[in-house]
């Protein structure tokens, strides 16, 4: 079976880092996709890794381990308009679908 | 903004009733998948289509079909609702199949089943 892992719930204050983790067993991997979704919103792409290593942009960062088959966000300076979902989904090179993470909630205080 | 466009973006249906939903992909996109979201849920792959043919299916049941156009618009039908078919539903396009490209989310449409 397919099983990916994310926090459901995680606390942050404004200016502050956080890390959010995401761990796979997938019967493929090809890539590990983050979105952000804000409630009511559709997902919207953040980023795609497919070779290990970390990956920036700008305040945002990901990681990947295949080997561990973990994968995690970093958001630096936070601020209020980071307060959404984060979903991973792995990429299985099955040619047709994404197994998505059910999506950590961020919430950022003052 | 994506360039992915659904309708509609909420509606209410009666349970045993059908329902179709609507979604215009990004210009030169040729693949569309559908998604299924419950809240506090993250997506559920019903579906992909690909130049006209389904490519992929997850693991729905058969009231839940598809169609794309010429254009790569794309539609989903849900027959014979039931009260757990609430959801949002989500349309997704790339360019090319899923594997290895970026998927586009349109807003989704928001299914209430009563």
């Amino acid at each position: 079976g397919q099983n990916i892992d994310q926090p459901t719930e995680m606390t942050a204050t404004e200016g502050a880092i956080v890390q959010i983790n995401c761990t796979y067993q997938t019967s493929g991997f090809n890539g590990l996709f983050w979105y952000q979704q804000h409630a009511g919103e559709a997902p919207t792409f953040l980023s795609y890794n497919v070779l290990d290593g970390l990956e920036e942009k700008g305040r945002f960062s990901s990681f990947l381990s295949r080997s561990k088959g973990y994968s995690y966000l970093l958001l630096k300076e936070l601020q209020m308009k980071d307060s959404a979902s984060y979903l991973c989904a792995v990429d299985l090179d099955s040619n047709y679908q994404l197994i998505w993470g059910a999506g950590t909630k961020l919430i950022i205080k003052p | 903004e994506t360039g992915v466009t659904q309708s509609p973006t909420h509606l209410i249906k009666t349970r045993g009733q059908q329902v179709t939903l609507r979604c215009s992909s990004q210009s030169g996109h040729n693949t569309v998948s559908w998604y299924q979201q419950a809240l506090g849920q993250g997506p559920q792959f019903i579906f992909q289509y690909y130049r006209e043919e389904e490519n992929g299916r997850g693991n729905f049941p058969p009231r839940f079909s598809g169609l794309q156009f010429p254009n790569y618009s794309s539609e989903l039908n849900v027959n014979a609702l039931e009260l757990d078919d609430s959801a949002l539903y989500l349309c997704a396009s790339s360019l090319g199949r899923t594997s290895g490209n970026t998927i586009y989310f349109g807003e989704g449409s928001w299914l209430t089943v009563v």
